[in-house]
C-alpha cells in the first residue's frame, strides 16, 4: 500500500464552523506533512510531524490546528477560517523526513470557506 | 530573484513530440524532486536525485550539481501526460529535514492529440 488517504475530498465551511481534515498511511513513514496550495501557486508548506511529534510550524495562524495521534494518522482542525483560507490542503509523507526521501502526496481536500 | 526557477511556464506540445522542461536553482542543495500535478490536485512524485540521470518509461530526468540545473524530459509525448510539473529541491536547513523544500513555480503542459 503506497497510497496517502485524504478525507474528505470536499469541504464547504462556514466561517463558525469546527470541521476536521483527516489523512492516512501505512506505509510505516514517521514524517508526515500538512501543505496549503492556492490555485496556480506552488504547494506551501504548513505543518511537519516527525515521529508523532510537531517539529516544524510555519508560522500558520492558529485557527489551523493539527493533530498527529498516531503514527499512521494526521488530522487537521480547522475553527473560525476565513475566506481567504479557501485552497487544496495536501497531505505528505516520506520514510524518516529528510530532504532527500521521496514524497507521497495524497489527492487533497478541497476546501471553500464561505 | 525565486531560489528555483523552472521554464518555459507554460509548454503546448503536440502528440508524439519530445519535450524538456528546465529547473535552476541557487541555494546548495541535498536533492531535487520531480512532482506532477493533474487537475483535481493529486501531486505524484515523479524522481528524486541527487546526481546523474534517472529513467522511468518515457520520462528522464537529469541533473548537473555544478551548474545547477536539472531538466526533466518526457519522450513520445501523450495528452495523459498534460499536468503540471513541478521542481523542487530539498536543502540542508531544518538539519537536513523534508521541511525545507523550496518549490518552483511549475510548468504547465499540455499535450494536443
Amino acid at each position: 500500500d503506497t497510497e496517502v488517504t485524504q478525507t474528505p475530498k470536499h469541504l464547504v465551511m462556514g466561517m463558525t464552523n469546527k470541521k476536521s481534515l483527516k489523512c492516512e498511511q501505512h506505509m510505516g513513514h514517521r514524517a508526515m506533512y500538512w501543505y496549503k496550495q492556492k490555485a496556480k501557486k506552488p504547494p506551501e508548506l504548513m505543518f511537519v510531524y516527525s515521529y508523532e511529534k510537531l517539529s516544524i510550524n510555519e508560522s500558520v495562524p492558529s485557527r489551523f490546528s493539527p493533530e498527529c495521534p498516531n503514527s499512521s494518522l494526521l488530522n487537521l482542525h480547522l475553527h473560525a477560517l476565513q475566506p481567504e483560507d479557501s485552497a487544496l490542503y495536501l497531505c505528505a509523507s516520506s520514510r524518516t523526513g529528510v530532504s532527500y526521501e521521496k514524497l507521497f502526496f495524497g489527492s487533497g481536500t478541497q476546501l471553500s470557506v464561505l | 530573484k525565486n531560489e528555483v526557477e523552472q521554464s518555459p511556464q507554460n509548454l503546448t506540445a503536440q502528440e508524439g513530440e519530445f519535450i524538456t522542461i528546465n529547473c535552476s536553482y541557487s541555494v546548495g542543495i541535498s536533492a531535487l524532486h520531480w512532482l506532477q500535478q493533474h487537475p483535481g490536485g493529486g501531486i505524484v512524485s515523479l524522481f528524486m536525485l541527487s546526481s546523474g540521470k534517472k529513467k522511468h518509461g518515457r520520462l528522464i530526468a537529469t541533473i548537473n550539481i555544478q551548474e545547477k540545473h536539472s531538466s526533466l524530459h518526457i519522450t513520445a509525448s501523450h495528452p495523459r501526460d498534460s499536468a503540471v510539473y513541478i521542481c523542487a529541491v530539498g536543502t540542508l536547513n531544518y538539519g537536513g529535514s523534508q521541511g525545507n523544500l523550496i518549490f518552483g513555480k511549475g510548468t504547465k503542459l499540455s499535450v494536443k492529440p
